[in-house]
Formats: C-alpha cells, sequence, structure tokens
C-alpha cells in the first residue's frame, strides 16, 4: 500500500487561510469517506483534528476543516495562528481493510 | 480521562523479539478496535496493526505489508500487545497504541499514547 501523497511544507502569515492536499488513488481516498486528518507537534504524539472528511471531535477549533474531491482530500486551516505551526498528516481507509497515512505536511506561520 | 501508557520498548538486536504492552484506562477498553502506528526517526506515520473489540466473541486483525507475518496484534481486558518478531533495522521507531474512533473498520485514531521507542541495531 502507497502512502498517500502530501506537499512537504506549506506556509501562511498568521490570519489567513492555508490548504492542505491528500492525493491518493481508488483504493482508499477515492473510494471512501474515511478520510482523517491529525495534528502533531515536535516530541509529541499526534492528534486528531477531522474524521470522515469533515467531521470534527470535539474540542477542536471549528477553524479546521476538511474536504474531498475524487482522489484527493484537502484539510483548511483558516485564521493561521502561530500555535497551528506543526506537522499535519492524512490518513484514510483501504480496499484491502488497512490503513494509510500521508506523508506528512510541515505548515510554517510565518 | 482516557489513558493509554505504552511500555516494552528497548534496545533489540537484528533478528531479536520484542513484546509491547498499552494499558488502557478511562474508557470500556473491550468495547473499543485499537491501532498499532509507528514513526522512524524523523519519518512520518505508518500505520501497521488493527485489532477489533473484543466485546463479541473472537477478534478480527489486520497487519501492513511491512509487518504481517513477523508482528502479531492481541489484546486482553485491561491492555493491548504487539508481540515483534525477526525484528530488522527499519523497525526502528517510535510505536503508538491508539483507540480507533469507529467499530468494525480501522477509521481513525481519536486517543493516542505517550509512545515507546523501539531500536534494532547491532
Amino acid at each position: 500500500q502507497s502512502a498517500l501523497t502530501q506537499p512537504a511544507s506549506v506556509s501562511g502569515s498568521p490570519g489567513q487561510s492555508i490548504t492542505i492536499s491528500c492525493t491518493g488513488s481508488s483504493s482508499d481516498v477515492g473510494s471512501y469517506n474515511y478520510v482523517s486528518w491529525y495534528q502533531q507537534y515536535p516530541g509529541e504524539a499526534p492528534q486528531l483534528m477531522i474524521y470522515d472528511v469533515s467531521n470534527r471531535p470535539s474540542g477542536v477549533s471549528n477553524r479546521f476543516s476538511g474536504s474531498k474531491s475524487g482522489n484527493t482530500a484537502s484539510l483548511t486551516v483558516s485564521g493561521l495562528q502561530a500555535e497551528d505551526e506543526a506537522d499535519y498528516y492524512c490518513s484514510s481507509y483501504t480496499t484491502s481493510s488497512t490503513l494509510v497515512f500521508g506523508g506528512g505536511t510541515k505548515l510554517t506561520v510565518l | 480521562e482516557v489513558q493509554l501508557v505504552e511500555s516494552g520498548g528497548g534496545f533489540v538486536q537484528p533478528g531479536g523479539s520484542l513484546r509491547l504492552s498499552c494499558a488502557a484506562s478511562g474508557f470500556m477498553f473491550s468495547r473499543y478496535s485499537m491501532n498499532w502506528v509507528r514513526q522512524a526517526p524523523g519519518k512520518g506515520l505508518e500505520w501497521i496493526s488493527y485489532i477489533t473489540s473484543s466485546d463479541t466473541s473472537g477478534t478480527i486483525t489486520y497487519y501492513a505489508d511491512s509487518v504481517k507475518g513477523r508482528f502479531t496484534v492481541s489484546r486482553d481486558k485491561i491492555a493491548l500487545y504487539l508481540q515483534m518478531n525477526s525484528l530488522r533495522d527499519e523497525d526502528t521507531a517510535v510505536y503508538y497504541c491508539g483507540r480507533d474512533i469507529a467499530l468494525g473498520r480501522v477509521a481513525a485514531v481519536d486517543y493516542w499514547g505517550q509512545g515507546t521507542l523501539v531500536t534494532v541495531s547491532s
């Protein structure tokens, strides 16, 4: 199972919006609405930010939103804040009943 | 409060074995499916294993191709385990256990442990 494709890095200024893409295939992202997004700070465990494409767990800011079109899912962070600077990973359920992660994207707040 | 605490990590030579444990508390552990996810130093996340809840008779397990046939996930009433055999250099990573948000299929990890480091080296 190949990893999902994410840009290595994205950046934005405080207050702006950024979007991170996550491209898979018809074997994963394209076949199910089971895409999730995680935020990870250095040295810490990941935190779930979005599940099932666009659902936010309790406690996650509504500045984080998710969407999907075809084989590509996206995470949008609006109203960028310094605390949003972290690594972001997408994941998807696959036709093999497994989970596959993206390679990760480093978000820099300028 | 949901808590997951991994243990059992350490240093092992290639070809060796190690058993990781993940102690769960703060929720009805038997009702939830569980995952193991690892992260090599400076690298991204890699899902490696999933086990269904133990509420119904029998559990179902799934593995990533990279560990299939070498790693075995299991659980009892209070903890999750990962038996790792035939370890390779590339298995060096922080290993996280995580609770799955869904029932019946691997979905998303909504609670994570702090991770335990496994180092495979001669």
